[in-house]
């Protein structure tokens, strides 16, 4: 059975840090890895998807990676700004269907 | 561009009432569709997902039920609702095939009195 962790479970960052999400899986066996975001009380934004093919994807200050031998992404924000705080999700795909972590509550500080 | 589209946004129903909440897919066609429920204190679980009209696969044994009448259409319902079913509840869909993200929308918030 698939299990997901991210660490750390909580985050507080003064703005303009750069900063690292961590997120662990039991099973190698993935078609990919999604990365999202989700305000309070609202639904989910997806940020980047790695195929399990791929080492990495990009967008803007975000750059997640994924090492699927180890059972490991991360995602790395860079120059963290106040509208960045949000719960971030990471998911895994193990064929039609997501297995979630339970997210990391990041708070950036101006 | 596709869109995707849940009602209601909250809703307080009393135990042992009845829920349907509504989900629906705009721009795309034979989507596969997704029902999660987040709550408090845990993570996404995934609940119900369909690969076409009338297929439904459960991945929990629980008090609720899913349906797909249309093909851009997926229903929750239950017939009597528990405390526990209070939570989250996610709509979401994607392109068919394992490998291809998929796409939630806004939610809805349910309480159980």
């Amino acid at each position: 059975k698939q299990e997901v962790t991210q660490i750390p479970a909580a985050l507080s960052v003064p703005e303009g840090e750069n900063l690292v999400l961590n997120c662990s899986f039991t099973d190698s066996a993935i078609y990919n890895l999604q990365w999202f975001r989700q305000d309070p009380g609202k639904g989910l934004t997806s940020l980047l998807l790695i195929q399990s093919s791929q080492r990495e994807q990009t967008s803007g200050r975000l750059n997640a990676s994924l090492d699927k031998s180890s059972g490991r992404s991360t995602l790395y924000i860079a120059a963290s700004q106040p509208g960045d705080s949000a719960t971030y999700l990471c998911a895994v795909n193990n064929g039609n269907k997501l297995v979630f972590g339970a997210g990391t509550i990041l708070r950036v500080k101006s | 561009s596709q869109t995707i589209h849940q009602w209601p946004a909250t809703l307080v129903q009393p135990v042992g009432s009845p829920l349907s909440l509504e989900c629906t897919v705009e721009g795309t066609s034979n989507p596969n569709l997704y029902w999660y429920r987040q709550a408090a204190g845990r993570g996404l679980q995934l609940l119900f997902y369909s690969v076409g009209i009338g297929q439904i696969s459960s991945e929990v044994p629980q008090n609720l039920s899913a349906s797909r009448p249309q093909d851009r259409q997926f229903i929750l319902s239950s017939k009597k609702l528990l405390l526990s079913d209070s939570g989250f509840y996610l709509c979401a869909w994607s392109v068919q095939g394992g490998n291809q993200p998929q796409h939630f929308g806004d939610g809805t918030r349910l309480s159980i009195l």
